[in-house]
């Protein structure tokens, strides 16, 4: 089992351009979640899913970041543009439902604005 | 609102000594308290979760409601214990709060 998988890894932009990450669930998890750790800090969610349906993006900066989840497998988290304050780590985390309240996550995708 | 407080960014102990990270919470609600756990070079992963009143890897962790803390401890720490150690809290009752918050993480030294 591969776990969740993210890309790209790593990416460095300058402030204005668009960027955007993917995420692979484990398979047969419905819920999927996109997290935000800023440097020193712990995660923070912003936005959270149900198969398609977002069921949480009230954390979601929507002027400039949007997600989607087509079918209710993979997903992709855009920021456009991106910020100077942008510069985090975006985790990925899927889970089989909420009742464990275990969250699988994945490697996270650094992201660096200059 | 909730909010989860760990107040001690770095701890170092040496091997064999007991070691408690410290967690509190703020929640008006009933709270289920979870730690992760992130070794060097792997990702975020479950440690344990109060409801299921287990130890995991000689850690043990036990809610207390009347001083809202949910500390993290083990009597004789390892160096495989060296980690960062996030404290997390969702609501027990779901409906759209029903999402995991944390905290802003210990990270933990075991010295030989």
């Amino acid at each position: 089992e591969a776990g969740v998988v993210q890309s790209p890894r790593y990416k460095i932009i300058e402030k204005k351009q668009p960027v955007a990450f993917w995420c692979n669930p484990i398979s047969g998890h419905n819920t999927l979640y996109w997290y935000r750790q800023n440097l020193g800090q712990g995660p923070e969610l912003l936005i959270r899913y149900e198969n398609e349906e977002a069921v949480d993006d009230s954390q979601l900066p929507k002027d400039r970041f949007s997600a989607e989840r087509l079918k209710g497998v993979d997903s992709t988290l855009k920021i456009q543009p991106a910020e100077l304050g942008d510069s985090a780590v975006y985790l990925c985390a899927s889970s089989s439902g909420t009742v464990t309240g275990e969250l699988f996550f994945g490697e996270g995708s650094r992201l660096t604005v200059l | 609102a909730q909010r989860v407080t760990q107040p001690e960014k770095l701890l170092s102990v040496f091997k064999g000594a007991p070691v408690e990270l410290k967690c509190n919470y703020s929640y008006s609600g009933s709270p289920e308290l979870f730690w992760y756990v992130q070794y060097s070079r792997q990702r975020l992963q479950l440690l344990l979760r109060h409801i299921s009143r287990e130890s995991i890897k000689g850690f043990t962790a036990d809610l207390n409601k009347g001083e809202t803390s949910f500390h993290l401890k083990k009597p004789f720490a390892q160096e495989e214990d060296s980690a960062m150690y996030y404290c997390a809290l969702r609501p027990q009752s779901g409906g759209s709060n029903y999402k995991l918050t944390f905290g802003k993480g210990t990270l933990l030294t075991v010295n030989p």
